[in-house]
């Protein structure tokens, strides 16, 4: 299986920073590699889908970046409602992975 | 707009079966593989399995395989996740999850029904 690996495990920011999740898999995806949002007691929210596309209805500060084996979430101007748990996923391989979360908090 | 609603959870023994559902409306069920994902308490997601658009393909997480399978009816829009010899480490919510269209990625996903295994 593909393990994917996100750094740091948690971060605190502040309203206006700008925040970068590191997401690693152990071997190369290409650029299959999603990005979900999880706020507190909700369903995850899909993000960014093939490394850097935005999907529809999410707000442009959101961005992600890379291919291969290393992949970057940035969130520009992090905003109130930003504060969640943030999740990569491959699915390059059948069996898809997900990293084990990011917790941006305030 | 997309609407997934899971039903079947509840509390079950260890060893023993339980059959999730998923309800799926707002789009076109037969042209979308569907997947399930769960989440242990206070834990992260954990990808469990998937099925092909007609049925035809599955594939699973290699904790589960030879315990669960999935299925569904495409004419009644519905997605089923057949569990056995249930573990305590299977307690989790379960979320069903739709796969956008072309693209291997999970862009709808249900509000999760709970299955405790105890």
């Amino acid at each position: 299986d593909v393990q994917m690996t996100q750094s740091p495990s948690s971060l605190s920011a502040s309203v206006g920073d700008r925040v970068n999740i590191s997401c690693r898999a152990s071997q190369t995806i290409d650029n299959y590699l999603n990005w979900y949002q999880q706020k507190s007691g909700k369903a995850p929210k899909l993000l960014i889908y093939a490394a850097s596309s935005l999907q529809s209805g999410v707000p442009s500060r959101f961005s992600g970046s890379g291919s291969g084996t290393d992949f970057t979430l940035t969130i520009d101007s992090l905003q109130p409602e930003d504060f969640a748990t943030y999740y990569c996923q491959q699915s390059y391989t059948s069996l898809w992975t997900f990293g084990q979360g990011t917790k941006v908090e305030v | 707009q997309v609407q997934l609603i899971e039903s079947g959870g509840g509390v079950v023994q260890p060893g023993r079966s339980l059959r999730l559902s998923c309800a799926a409306s707002g789009f076109t069920f037969s042209s979308h593989e569907m997947h399930w994902v769960r989440q242990a308490p206070g834990k992260g997601l954990e990808w469990v399995a998937v099925i092909s658009y007609d049925g035809s393909q599955t594939d699973f997480t290699d904790s589960v395989k030879g315990r669960f399978s999935v299925s569904r009816d495409n004419s009644k829009n519905t997605l089923y996740l057949q569990m056995s010899s249930l573990r305590v480490e299977d307690t989790a919510l379960y979320f069903c999850v739709r796969e956008k269209t072309l693209m291997p990625t999970l862009d709808g996903w249900g509000q999760g029904t709970l299955v405790i295994v105890s």
